[in-house]
């Protein structure tokens, strides 16, 4: 079955350090690839998106992604995290150009951030 | 501002009292859908609309029922509800197009007691 995973529930890192956050999935095409982000007592916020072309894609608040297609991976970074960015994060995949190809999200790594 | 917007935000009630939770969305978007998120489980899709009055049931589609008279507006009704849907929902919309990202609303929390 198509899947993703982000094998990392929780992560905890002290502020100003470097933060990469898994995701890989299991699809044999190169699919739609997004990180969302879930602050506290709100909904999914869009952080980046993969579609084609450059690997390493940015985003909004500093991070970005890089697609890698041999390991099937979509890793977020940030070089220097802030107390704000502790939030619930989220990698989604949609497998590929079919209209009913839905958007498969996994369930997600919580970061917790050190002051 | 372009928005998802979902009410109430907070919302306790007793089983089998029938509940609407309303989601609209301002941004002329094709696509909605429901979402429930549940610890340990992530987001799981209740029910999709393409389009106006076309709505399709999503992986947990038992006990809601959705309608999409209007293409801004897609409720979602839980015609009994029981403690089982107890949960965080999100209502999520786009242009429907496989690349198109979604935009959330900021969630209803749900208890039946």
């Amino acid at each position: 079955a198509q899947s993703v995973t982000q094998p990392d529930i929780h992560i905890t890192v002290s502020e100003g350090a470097s933060l990469e956050l898994r995701c890989n999935y299991s699809y044999g095409a190169t699919p739609y690839l997004f990180w969302y982000v879930q602050s506290p007592g709100q909904g999914l916020q869009l952080l980046l998106k993969y579609f084609s072309g450059d690997t390493l894609v940015q985003g909004i608040k500093g991070f970005e992604a890089e697609f890698k297609r041999s390991q099937s991976s979509f890793n977020l970074r940030k070089p220097s995290v802030h107390w704000s960015d502790a939030a619930e994060y989220f990698c989604a995949v949609v497998p590929g150009v079919n209209r009913d190809d839905k958007i498969i999200f996994g369930k997600g790594t919580r970061l917790h951030i050190l002051p | 501002e372009a928005q998802v917007t979902q009410n109430p935000r907070y919302l306790i009630t007793v089983t089998g009292k029938k509940l609407t939770v309303t989601c609209s969305q301002n941004m002329n978007h094709e696509y909605m859908s429901w979402y429930r998120q549940d610890p340990g489980l992530g987001l799981r899709q209740i029910y999709y609309s393409m389009n106006v009055e076309v709505t399709d049931k999503g992986d947990v589609p038992e006990g809601y029922k959705v309608s999409r008279k209007e293409k801004r507006n897609f409720p979602l009704i839980l015609e009994s509800p029981s403690p089982n849907q107890t949960s965080l929902y999100f209502c999520a919309s786009s242009l429907g197009l496989n690349n198109s990202p979604l935009h959330f609303g900021n969630g209803t929390r749900l208890t039946v007691t």
